[in-house]
């Protein structure tokens, strides 16, 4: 298994320019989640996804969009990149059913300046 | 948003020594995780807690979920060059009706010096 894959890598935007970060798992988690985490911060949840279908906000959900068409992907969507977005975007995946917590698998990461 | 207080919030070591870090919450958890990550990479499961009390280790890991559940260490015993990189807390109140979303501390960044 590749676990969660993310690309690209690195990017520099502009201001104003829109990107897809990709992100893919292959172990069928039902469970997909974006994060963002700034220099010298931990993670914030910016968007998260139960299922293929269904999405819903975190805690920095604005300027990002999402979609979860399938079980495997779950992109998110920059449309106007502002500097305030500047941070290294990460990818995690879980398995979870009833009430006791499943672990989240992280991708590599893509690290994103906007200029 | 909610934030977890972790400390210290950095630590520079002697290869060999032990090392302890702690979160505190203001809220109570039913589940506390531990997180490392290395440079350039996501993080990584070390250890994770679901009762109070609970006294875990993983090799020279040892982490323990408070008994009041609004708090959680991390020990790491003789430390090695390998053991640098930002460790973190997590923790969550997870039940049947919510979403599984973890509360994260803002890491401690741990370098050893051989």
């Amino acid at each position: 298994n590749a676990g969660v894959t993310q690309t690209p890598k690195f990017r520099i935007l502009k201001i104003g320019q829109s990107m897809t970060l990709q992100c893919t798992q292959d172990m069928n988690h039902n469970y997909m989640y974006w994060y963002r985490q700034d220099p010298g911060m931990g993670l914030k949840l910016i968007y998260y996804s139960v299922g293929a279908g269904i999405t819903d906000k975190g805690e920095v959900p604005n300027g990002y969009n999402v979609s979860r068409s399938t079980t495997e992907d779950f992109p998110l969507r920059l449309e106007l990149a502002a500097p305030s977005q500047t941070s290294v975007y990460f990818c995690a995946s879980s398995y979870s059913r009833g009430s006791s917590y499943n672990e989240q698998f992280f991708g590599p990461g893509t690290r994103l300046t906007v200029l | 948003g909610q934030q977890l207080n972790q400390s210290p919030q950095s630590m520079f070591i002697q290869e060999g020594e032990d090392v302890s870090m702690n979160c505190t919450s203001s809220s109570i958890f039913n589940t506390w995780l531990w997180y490392k990550q290395d440079p350039g990479e996501g993080p990584v499961l070390l250890i994770a807690l679901y009762k109070a009390g609970e006294l875990t280790s993983n090799g020279r890991l040892t982490a323990q979920f408070g008994i009041t559940r609004k708090d959680s260490f991390l020990n790491i015993s003789a430390s090695i060059p390998s053991d640098v990189g930002i460790y973190f807390c997590a923790g969550a109140y997870y039940n049947a009706g919510n979403n599984r979303k973890l509360i994260w501390g803002l890491g401690t960044s741990l370098a050893v010096n051989p």
